[in-house]
């Protein structure tokens, strides 16, 4: 099956700083999103990208399909930025979730 | 505009007891998807919901099940319950798989 990869696991920023989390997968897909899970479990739907490139404020996010990779860009970032990000991809009817990364924002 | 609302939120069973979590699509959406997720990891894919029929599973055993009623709403049962099922059980609906999922809140499933 689609193995996707997310990088780095853990990261810790000073607030203000920017960021880039990166996925990769392994076989062609017809979507990915990138989440962001709170502290209280629930997913926040960041971006739907199945390629090119998006924005939403602080965030943008670029796919590119044929080299089967994503990056999430975080600019500015905020204690509130602070959780778990996952990227997912859309293989079959089903989201296959990278380990996601661990985002930590100190004030 | 409600998104997707799953009940309860908490639930403590014990080993060898039957479970059933609760989902409500968002308004528009007509599929339905159901998540595990253990401490600590991704969410893992156990089944999807399209028309009152089970369209796609995953890599988890009979003793999970569910069912999709004709509102779109739907059940996720676990029978004969071991102290691995302890997880968030998360659902997540959307219209067309191309315009992604949404996800609820969750249900914090324990077993003792």
């Amino acid at each position: 099956g689609i193995q996707v990869e997310q990088s780095p696991p853990d990261l810790i920023l000073q607030e203000g700083a920017n960021s880039t989390l990166r996925c990769n997968f392994s076989d062609s897909v017809n979507n990915l999103q990138w989440f962001h899970q709170n502290p209280w479990g629930q997913l926040i739907n960041l971006f739907y990208i199945p390629s090119g490139t998006k924005q939403n404020g602080r965030l943008s996010a670029t796919t590119v399909a044929t080299e089967r990779y994503s990056l999430l860009y975080i600019s500015s970032s905020q204690t509130t930025d602070s959780g778990v990000y996952f990227c997912a991809v859309d293989s079959s009817y089903k989201l296959i979730f990278g380990s996601g990364t661990r985002l930590l924002v100190r004030p | 505009d409600a998104g997707v609302t799953q009940s309860p939120t908490h639930l403590i069973k014990t080993r060898g007891q039957q479970v059933t979590l609760r989902c409500s699509p968002k308004s528009g959406h007509d599929t339905v998807s159901w998540y595990q997720q253990a401490l600590g990891q991704g969410p893992q894919f156990i089944f999807q919901y399209y028309e009152e029929e089970e369209r796609q599973r995953g890599n988890f055993p009979d003793r999970f099940s569910g069912h999709q009623f004709p509102n779109y709403s739907s059940e996720l049962n676990v029978n004969a319950l071991l102290l691995g099922d302890s997880a968030l059980y998360l659902c997540a609906s959307s219209l067309d798989v191309n315009y992604g999922y949404t996800f609820g809140s969750g249900t914090r499933l324990t077993v003792v």
